[in-house]
């Protein structure tokens, strides 16, 4: 699987919008794009994927490079039950089991 | 969506007992299923890959006589902790790929273990 790298820490406030990088330069053609998030003591939670068009759900929205190295997670309107451990997984080819990095410690702040 | 359990979600225990940690789907079906461990402030760590009706498939470190893996249905795998020690005090999570194959997976709440 691709090596993915994300900022270690990142905070935002309230009610603003939450864009998390990450950086997937070793990508090949039928690896997609995952984002997890950890809330503390908690499992992770599947937030959304893509390959290469941008994805939106109720959750989030997912662009993605046209050159497939670096993706960005939006969070559109923070909240502060948004603050969470934020992974960014590259997978594919029939390797479908998540390998976590370190991610990316979102503060959402009053 | 599609939910994942798992039974308990914390433990406390003596130094040489065993523990066992239930994980559940429990609105579809799970041919494999995956446990983790977390350390505190540290990422997750892939132990080993349940398969039903097979054995499991371990990581690289993972000691395959002390993590007893049982994956005996479709919605339920189990981990035993065998002669639990103090090192093995941690966050231990399971999940499950929704589509049975792979692509998205979902992870049940986590089991804290301390052993005393």
């Amino acid at each position: 699987d691709a090596k993915t790298t994300q900022p270690p820490s990142m905070d935002c406030a309230e009610g603003r919008a939450a864009n998390l990088p990450c950086n997937h330069s070793t990508i090949s053609g039928n690896e997609y794009v995952y984002w997890y998030r950890q809330i503390h003591s908690q499992g992770p939670q599947y937030i959304i994927h893509g390959l290469k068009n941008n994805e939106t759900n109720e959750m989030a929205s997912l662009i993605i490079t046209e050159d497939r190295k670096s993706s960005t997670l939006i969070l559109p309107h923070a909240t502060l039950r948004d603050t969470a451990v934020y992974y960014c997984i590259v997978r594919g080819g029939g390797s479908y089991i998540p390998t976590f990095g370190r991610g990316t410690s979102l503060i959402v702040h009053p | 969506g599609a939910v994942v359990s798992q039974h308990p979600s914390w433990v406390i225990c003596k130094s040489g007992t065993s523990v066992k940690i239930e994980c559940r789907s429990l609105d579809f079906q799970a041919t494999t299923m995956f446990w983790y461990r977390q350390f505190p402030k540290q990422s997750l760590m892939l132990m080993a890959t349940s398969n039903e009706g097979s054995k499991a498939t371990y990581e690289q470190g993972v000691e395959k006589d002390k993590f007893l893996i049982n994956h005996a249905s479709l919605t339920l795998s189990t981990l035993t902790v065998t002669s639990a020690h103090p090192e093995d005090s941690s966050f231990y999570i399971c999940s499950a790929p929704i589509d049975g194959v792979g692509e998205t997976q979902y992870f049940g709440p986590g089991t804290r273990l301390l052993v005393l």
